[in-house]
């Protein structure tokens, strides 16, 4: 079966730290994605990629790098994190931009800045 | 971007009941419209899908969808408690898919 795991499953930082939110597929899928959600906002997306060394900005990239490494490997990455960023983020995959086929998501990631 | 809004924010409706879920988008030219069902605390999951104007039904779900109106929904027959979740709409754009703000159910018996 599909499959998008998430690593890790909670995340406690201070302000100003380093944080590094790994997302591994396995499904063969060209697109991979970044979403933040909060409530009152939604999922919104933050980053998302097409391919190895492809990266995409999306609707809310501010404090926020990521790098597709390999076609299963995508890293979101905080490098100076802020409360703001205190949220659930959630990856996923699919083989289109959400056209014939659906987004597989992972289980999410629980990330507190302190 | 793309805007979608849905309606009502949340809906409370009794076992075996029928309830009924709105979505309404800004660009008219939108083509791939998608219901997800996210459970408390897991991950969202997608329901079904419609591409054309009318209705598709899929077991207790039935989308609609009119592209002149800017609006699709979701019916779910003989509601049930484990249909309790937040539901969220989302329409395609240039980057994906867009997501409304979801619409809490409650399903009681």
């Amino acid at each position: 079966e599909a499959a998008v795991t998430q690593s890790p499953r909670n995340k406690v930082t201070v302000t100003g730290g380093n944080v590094t939110l790994s997302c591994r597929q396995t499904n063969s899928h060209n697109y991979m994605y970044w979403y933040r959600q909060d409530t009152g906002h939604g999922l919104r997306l933050i980053h998302y990629s097409y391919g190895a060394g492809n990266l995409q900005i999306g609707d809310v990239p501010d404090g926020y790098k990521a790098t597709r490494t390999t076609q299963e490997d995508f890293f979101l990455l905080l490098e100076l994190a802020s409360p703001s960023q205190t949220s659930l983020y959630f990856c996923a995959s699919s083989v289109d931009r959400g056209q014939i086929s659906d987004y597989t998501f992972g289980s999410g990631t629980r990330l507190l800045v302190i | 971007q793309q805007n979608v809004q849905q309606s009502p924010e949340s809906l409370i409706v009794p076992e075996g009941a029928r309830t009924s879920l709105n979505c309404t988008f800004s660009d008219s030219a939108s083509q791939y419209f998608w219901w997800y069902r996210q459970h408390s605390g897991k991950a969202p999951k997608a329901l079904m899908s419609i591409f054309s104007n009318g209705e598709k039904e899929e077991g207790r779900f039935t989308i609609h969808l009119n592209k002149a109106s800017l609006h699709f929904s979701l019916h779910i027959r003989d509601s049930q408690p484990s249909d309790s979740a937040l539901y969220l709409c989302a329409v395609n754009y240039a980057q994906g898919l867009t997501f409304g703000l979801g619409t809490r159910v409650s399903v009681f018996p």
